[in-house]
C-alpha cells in the first residue's frame, strides 16, 4: 500500500534561517505531488505541484521554493525564513491528474520566531 | 479564478442531531468536488467526492453530499451525527478537464457533545 512521509513533525526556527522539509511518497511510481500550507481559518493553499522529477510549478509568489530530486522525494525550502512563513504545511500526492483522490501526509508544524 | 465559500466557520451540535454544512463554489465549467476531513490528530482524509452522475453522493461514515449546479453548491449532510465526527471539514474543487489543482474552502470545525 501506498504511505507519505513528511518530516519533521514540527519545527521552530528563527526568522532569516533557512529552511527544507522533506515529503517521500512509498508504493507507488511517478505520481503527482503537491505542497500545500493550513493557515488557521484559511483553509489550504496550494503552494507548488509536480508531475515529475524536476519539474516544478509555482502557485503563488512567495518565499518558498521547492524541488524534486527523485520521483517520490518533494522538498520545501527557503533561503531565508519571514515570520509570515509559519504555519502547517502538508504534502500529498496523486496517481493521476484527472480527479483523482489526493493522499495527504500528517503535516510539518513550522514556528517562525 | 475558482474559489470556494463554506460559511459555517465553527459548528456545535449534540449527538443525534443533523448536519448539513454549507459549500459554494465559483467556476464557470465543469467541476470535480470533493469533501475531505481532518479528525484530531490525523491526515486530511477523503470522505466522499463527486465526477458525474447522480448528484447524490454517498461517502464513509453515514456521510452524503448534494451536487446542485444552479446553484453551484456541494452541502455535506449526515442524518445523526456521533461524538466522533468531531473534525475540521474542507470542501474543495477541481476542474474536470486540465491538470487537477484542488482549490479549499476555509473549512469548518465541528464539534459534537456527547
Amino acid at each position: 500500500s501506498q504511505t507519505i512521509h513528511q518530516w519533521p513533525a514540527t519545527l521552530v526556527q528563527p526568522v532569516g534561517s533557512p529552511l527544507s522539509l522533506e515529503c517521500t511518497v512509498e508504493g507507488t511510481s511517478n505520481p503527482n505531488l503537491y505542497w500545500y500550507r493550513q493557515a488557521a481559518g484559511r483553509g489550504l493553499q496550494l503552494l507548488f505541484y509536480s508531475v515529475g522529477i524536476g519539474q516544478i510549478s509555482s502557485e503563488v509568489p512567495q518565499n518558498l521554493s521547492a524541488s524534486r530530486p527523485q520521483d517520490r522525494q518533494f522538498i520545501l525550502s527557503s533561503k531565508k525564513l519571514l515570520l509570515s512563513d509559519s504555519g502547517f504545511y502538508l504534502c500529498a500526492w496523486t496517481a493521476g491528474d484527472r480527479g483523482e483522490e489526493q493522499y495527504f501526509g500528517p503535516g510539518t508544524r513550522l514556528t517562525v520566531t | 479564478a475558482q474559489s470556494v465559500s463554506q460559511h459555517n466557520h465553527h459548528v456545535i451540535l449534540s449527538e443525534a442531531a443533523s448536519l448539513e454544512l454549507g459549500c459554494n463554489y465559483s467556476y464557470g465549467g465543469t467541476v470535480n468536488l470533493f469533501w475531505y476531513v481532518q479528525y484530531p490528530g490525523q491526515h486530511l482524509q477523503l470522505l466522499l467526492k463527486y465526477f458525474s452522475g447522480d448528484p447524490l453522493v454517498k461517502g464513509i461514515k453515514g456521510f452524503e453530499a448534494e451536487f446542485i449546479k444552479s446553484k453551484f453548491s456541494f452541502n455535506l449532510r449526515k442524518p445523526s451525527v456521533q461524538w466522533s465526527d468531531t473534525a475540521e471539514y474542507f470542501c474543495a474543487v477541481t476542474p474536470n478537464t486540465g491538470f487537477q489543482k484542488l482549490v479549499f474552502g476555509t473549512g469548518t470545525r465541528l464539534l459534537v457533545s456527547p
